[in-house]
């Protein structure tokens, strides 16, 4: 039982760039969920999903597409990078059982860099 | 929206003592969840404790435990007979009714030996 992990580790893009990160849980949650955090900042909500084939915008969505055309796998794209996407990405799921939130169970981390 | 706040950028507490670390979050909600999350060097984001706003008893986790102050909005941690392992960055987070979990920018937490 892996939980959540997160491919690549580390990441170079130049501007202009394309990329997709995965994100792969073997939980078999409902919700997955794409963060990004800057120093000296907490984590901010990019996208997220209620479930297999549903995607919904979060907190900062611009400059980033997600698919989760499987329930256990949630992909990350950024089509044309930006330096203001510098950062690390942390991938995350949670049961989703309850009407309120439950844990959600974080992967390592992804840092990006774009030059 | 909902908010949450952590006045302590940093602080430092000495090995086998106690340390409180502060959260205040905004919220019109009356039913949400209340986190602590740890995030040592490795980066990954690890869940120390978890409160349920409509339960008014404090929640504990072996030295971990929480001050939750519903009425005053405020969700401290506690941490007792602190440990080198204990040095991490601490963010306290709300979580909605959509499962979305909104973070504090987070306190660093220095043990020293």
């Amino acid at each position: 039982n892996a939980g959540v992990t997160q491919t690549p580790k580390f990441r170079v893009l130049k501007t202009g760039q394309s990329m997709t990160l995965l994100c792969a849980q073997d939980m078999n949650h409902e919700y997955m969920y794409w963060y990004r955090q800057d120093p000296g900042m907490g984590l901010r909500l990019i996208h997220y999903s209620v479930g297999e084939g549903t995607t919904a915008k979060g907190e900062v969505p611009d400059g980033y597409n997600v698919s989760r055309l499987k329930k256990q796998n949630f992909l990350l794209g950024l089509e044309s990078a930006a330096p203001s996407q510098t950062s690390v990405y942390f991938c995350a799921s949670s049961p989703g059982t309850g009407i309120y939130s439950d844990t959600q169970y974080f992967g390592p981390g992804t840092r990006l860099t774009v030059l | 929206a909902q908010t949450v706040t952590q006045s302590q950028p940093e602080m430092s507490v000495q090995e086998a003592e106690t340390v409180t670390l502060s959260c205040t979050y905004d919220t019109s909600e009356s039913d949400y969840y209340l986190f602590w999350y740890k995030q040592p060097p490795s980066r990954q984001m690890i869940l120390v404790i978890r409160q349920e706003a409509y339960k008014q008893q404090n929640a504990t986790e072996n030295r971990f435990s929480v001050n939750f102050q519903k009425a005053a909005k405020s969700f401290s941690l506690k941490i007792s007979d602190s440990q080198l392992g204990d040095a991490a960055m601490y963010f306290c987070a709300y979580g909605d009714r959509d499962d979305k979990i909104i973070f504090g920018k987070g306190t660093r937490l220095h043990i020293l030996p």
